[in-house]
């Protein structure tokens, strides 16, 4: 079964500055990622995904990530932090369709980094 | 605007009651999905349902139940028989089941009193 680790539980960073959160997956298959965004009490936006092709995404406000199969890694950047952009981040991966290697079928949550801004 | 709605927004329930959840999409999606979230817990599934009539477990599904007798709607009950219900409970939909974006609700949060 796939898993996600995020090894920050909490990021501070000044805002201007860059950001990275780290994410971590394991699967034995292609793997399917995604960044979700939650603002306190609502549910989850997505940021980007990754399914193939270049293996660095854009995703909407400002945000990239780059899949690194080597390092199993699918790490968030932004080059210059808002004050908005406080909040919940959460990292995901995905069973392809019609992959039958255990797991139920949904996203696989890591259990978030939580971003608070500096001003 | 398509979309998913859950509701209650907020729930309380005495222990012992049962509670049913709602979630209703209108975005034409086959697969629905209920996460549990818990404080550094992140979200764990707790059913997910790929076509109308049919559901199965996710990694926490005990003490939970659910339905799908439309493809728009995929309610959850949550039953007496789970021991620590209060959480913040968010239903997704996708196109189709795999991998696939998920869109997610506001969520419900219940405490039980």
């Amino acid at each position: 079964a796939q898993s996600v680790t995020q090894p920050d539980i909490h990021i501070t960073v000044s805002e201007g500055a860059s950001l990275e959160l780290r994410c971590n997956y394991s699967y034995g298959a292609t793997p399917y990622l995604f960044w979700y965004v939650q603002s306190p009490g609502q549910g989850l936006q997505l940021l980007l995904k990754y399914f193939s092709g270049d293996t660095l995404v854009q995703g909407i406000k400002g945000f990239e990530a780059e899949f690194k199969r080597s390092q199993s890694s699918f790490n968030l950047r932004k080059p210059s932090v808002h004050w908005s952009d406080a909040a919940e981040y959460f990292c995901a991966v995905g069973v392809e369709a019609g992959y039958s290697g255990g797991g139920a079928d949904g996203l696989t949550f890591g259990k978030g980094t939580h971003l608070i801004i500096q001003p | 605007d398509g979309g998913i709605t859950q509701s209650p927004k907020y729930l309380f329930r005495k222990e012992g009651q049962n509670v049913t959840l709602s979630c209703e999409q209108n975005l034409n999606h086959d697969a629905m999905y209920w996460y549990r979230q818990d404080p550094g817990q992140g979200l764990r599934l707790i059913y997910y349902s790929q076509i109308v009539n049919d559901f199965q477990k996710g990694d926490i599904a005990e003490g939970y139940s659910v339905s799908r007798e439309k493809k728009e709607s995929f309610p959850l009950t949550v039953t007496s028989a789970q021991k620590n219900p209060t959480a913040f409970y968010l239903c997704a939909s996708s196109p189709s089941s795999g991998a696939n974006v998920l869109t997610f609700g506001a969520g419900s949060r219940l405490t039980v009193l």
